[in-house]
């Protein structure tokens, strides 16, 4: 079994929507990040999702378009609001634990395939 | 600006040869190094990470080469095998358990 899903898998939108991904992994964990690869790009850290306060983003990032949240220790949504073409991208969950196999290294999940039309 | 660079953007490799990929990185801070490995549609799995106390890494048939004077790390893989045709990356953050810096990654072809 996945030891984090992410939810939906893929998804077409309509212009000027918004989409929430969800997260869940199968254990606790203390860090969640939120990552997007655009087509043909690398992986760019979106924020880092914090338990119970507001997420730090990255340069470029803003809560506004991307708000998150992280309930408590094995969940977490991103939204992608008042969605754009330029939001085409595959969203990506990673978590890292104390506890095998999440503190070997860091963990995706399978990612989300956003398509905005 | 890139602080993490793969320059190579594919690879090509016969099986049972030695695949070998490389990582430059700029940020002095850096000190734990990962590589992943991506398929299509899904998402990466982490392969091999090495911290800076050390120069050398193996697990299996990945071995991690770190050379911190030269801000450089590099990835072999030995034998190479079909099923490692994929997408690999390396990443980089500024201690273990902190967010991740990725490279623009290395696409991986190994031929039968």
């Amino acid at each position: 079994s996945a030891v984090i899903s992410q939810k939906p898998s893929r998804d077409i939108c309509q212009r000027g929507t918004s989409l929430t991904i969800q997260c869940q992994v199968d254990s606790q964990v203390t860090m969640m990040f939120w990552y997007r690869q655009q087509p043909g790009q690398s992986l760019t850290l979106i924020a880092t999702a914090n338990q119970g306060s507001e997420a730090t983003y990255e340069s470029g990032f803003v809560i506004d378009k991307f708000p998150i949240s992280r309930p408590n220790l094995t969940f977490s949504t991103l939204t992608v609001s008042n969605m754009s073409p330029e939001d085409s991208s595959i969203y990506l969950c990673s978590a890292k634990g104390t506890r095998f196999p999440l503190n070997y290294g860091y963990t995706f999940g399978s990612g989300t395939r956003l398509t905005v039309v | 600006d890139q602080q993490v660079k793969q320059n190579s953007p594919s690879l090509s490799v016969q099986e049972g040869r030695i695949s070998i990929l490389n990582c430059d990185y700029t940020n002095s801070m850096f000190d734990y190094f990962l590589w992943y490995k991506k398929y299509p549609a899904e998402g990466p799995t982490f392969l091999i990470s090495i911290s800076s106390i050390k120069d050398k890494n193996e697990d299996g048939r990945f071995t991690v080469f770190l050379n911190k004077s030269a801000k450089h790390l590099s990835l072999h893989i030995v034998p190479s095998q079909p099923g490692d045709s994929a997408v690999y990356f390396c990443a980089a953050s500024e201690g273990a358990g902190n967010k991740l810096t990725f490279g623009g990654g290395t696409r991986v072809l190994v031929k039968p």
